[in-house]
């Protein structure tokens, strides 16, 4: 069964500066993809980014980038430059067997980014 | 606009009154699901189609039908709300073909009471 782990509840960052957000999972499928998503208080999910399991480079969306390291089985979300805009909850997902029609989520890490 | 669009937003209900959460896609995507997010468990799953007229169940299937008669559309149905099925409910879609982003309506809270 697939698993996605994310550690930290909560993080707390400085506005301007980076944080990672930690997420590691668990699969047996040799394909899958790695999702990002945030959720702000307003609640609506919004996709962030994107990596493949194959993907040979690390995905990058703006400020936005996801640290692959597949022996490690992890992919965490780099934020740089934070803003306090980007204080929300964010999630880690997989999507299982290539297709994100199912995807398995993490319980989240509530992000705030202080002045 | 791409958008998926969930109705209503915000329902309160009462024990065993059956209801029904509607979800519509304009982006002519073949996949859709349901997601029910609690706090400290993040979103998990209970249907999905592939297509029309193609359902399964997720990770939490029980308590809940689905259908999907037409490509656009797919109902969530509560035959029986009980209070533990008080939650946030999301339906996302997304196409067939890649690893692609699922797209997510703005959610539905409902209590049950």
């Amino acid at each position: 069964a697939q698993k996605i782990t994310q550690t930290q509840p909560g993080m707390f960052v400085q506005e301007k500066e980076a944080v990672t957000l930690d997420c590691t999972y668990d699969t047996s499928d040799p394909s899958y993809g790695l999702f990002w998503y945030k959720q702000p208080s307003s609640g609506e999910m919004i996709f962030l980014i994107y990596q493949g399991s194959y993907d040979q480079q690390n995905a990058t969306e703006g400020r936005y980038s996801l640290n692959f390291q597949k022996a490690r089985k992890s992919a965490n979300l780099v934020i740089s430059a934070s803003q306090l805009g980007d204080s929300a909850m964010y999630f880690c997902a997989m999507s299982r067997q290539g297709g994100s029609e199912k995807l398995v989520f993490g319980k989240g890490t509530k992000l705030t980014v202080n002045p | 606009e791409a958008q998926v669009t969930q109705n209503p937003r915000y329902l309160i209900t009462v024990t065993g009154k059956k209801l029904t959460v509607t979800c519509s896609q304009n982006m002519n995507h073949e996949y859709m699901s349901w997601y029910r997010q609690d706090p400290g468990l993040g979103l998990r799953q209970i249907y999905y189609s592939m297509n029309v007229e193609v359902t399964d169940k997720g990770d939490v299937p029980e308590g809940y039908k689905v259908s999907r008669k037409e490509k656009r559309n797919f109902p969530l149905i509560l035959e029986s709300p009980s209070p533990n099925q008080t939650s946030l409910y999301f339906c996302a879609s997304t196409r067939r073909l890649g690893n692609t982003e699922a797209f997510f309506g703005q959610g539905t809270r409902l209590t049950v009471v």
